[in-house]
């Protein structure tokens, strides 16, 4: 399969762990997108990478959140100190310069 | 407050028939316009775009109308089939941003009935 790839698929953490989501983009893409979705609906821009570097982050990203994409290949999402209101699916998307945007499946995250 | 709204949750259409999905935007300075068809399980799948120089677009049964005095456009699907059944999410940007700081709305249902 090469599409983007998100693990784990889902997530149950208690309020105030730390958790962490990995996403692998499609190989030649060097543009990178975190979305996070909460039910009913759609999906919010979080932070966007090129190759390495992080050039935007919504004002959504607060301080508990922090994205890295090493070496512009894999990228991490963590969220330290969770909150219920973290509970989403957090999304993934990859692109070249000039296409549009491939989405993963994403990461459902349950807070309890 | 929504930037980009969508205002039937849900829509349900005989197979063979017209599809059209509506989508209204608040913000003037949103000059990009795509659709994103979600299944189940699945992430968001691209299906069609519009930049604001244009009116119309189309690819195959899908065509994208844009009408930007009233910051309005839909997608209209034709024919219809039972495998278009998903949630498409309409989203704007400003410029051709590729997939960032995408405005998404909420998305509607469209269930195509055999």
């Amino acid at each position: 399969d090469t599409g983007v790839s998100q693990n784990p698929r889902h997530k149950i953490t208690k309020r105030g762990q730390n958790v962490t989501f990995r996403c692998d983009p499609i190989s030649e893409h060097n543009r990178l997108y975190w979305y996070r979705q909460t039910l009913g609906q759609g999906p919010e821009f979080l932070t966007y990478f090129q190759n390495e570097a992080q050039l935007e982050k919504s004002r959504l990203l607060s301080d508990r959140f922090s994205a890295e994409r090493p070496k512009g290949s894999f990228s991490t999402l963590e969220i330290q100190r969770t909150e219920q209101g973290d509970s989403a699916m957090y999304l993934c998307a990859s692109s070249t310069w000039d296409s549009e945007a491939f989405f993963g499946q994403g990461t459902r995250l349950t807070v309890v | 407050d929504q930037q980009v709204k969508q205002n039937s949750p849900s829509l349900s259409v005989q197979e063979g028939r017209i599809s059209i999905l509506n989508c209204d935007y608040t913000n003037s300075m949103f000059d990009y316009f795509l659709w994103y068809k979600k299944y189940p399980a699945e992430g968001p799948t691209f299906l069609i775009s519009i930049s604001s120089i244009k009116d119309k677009n189309e690819d195959g049964r899908f065509t994208v109308f844009l009408n930007k005095s009233a910051k309005h456009l839909s997608l209209h699907i034709v024919p219809s089939q039972p495998g278009d059944s998903a949630v498409y999410f309409c989203a704007a940007s400003v410029g051709r941003n590729y997939g960032q700081n995408f405005v998404f709305g909420p998305g509607t249902r469209l269930s195509v009935l055999p």
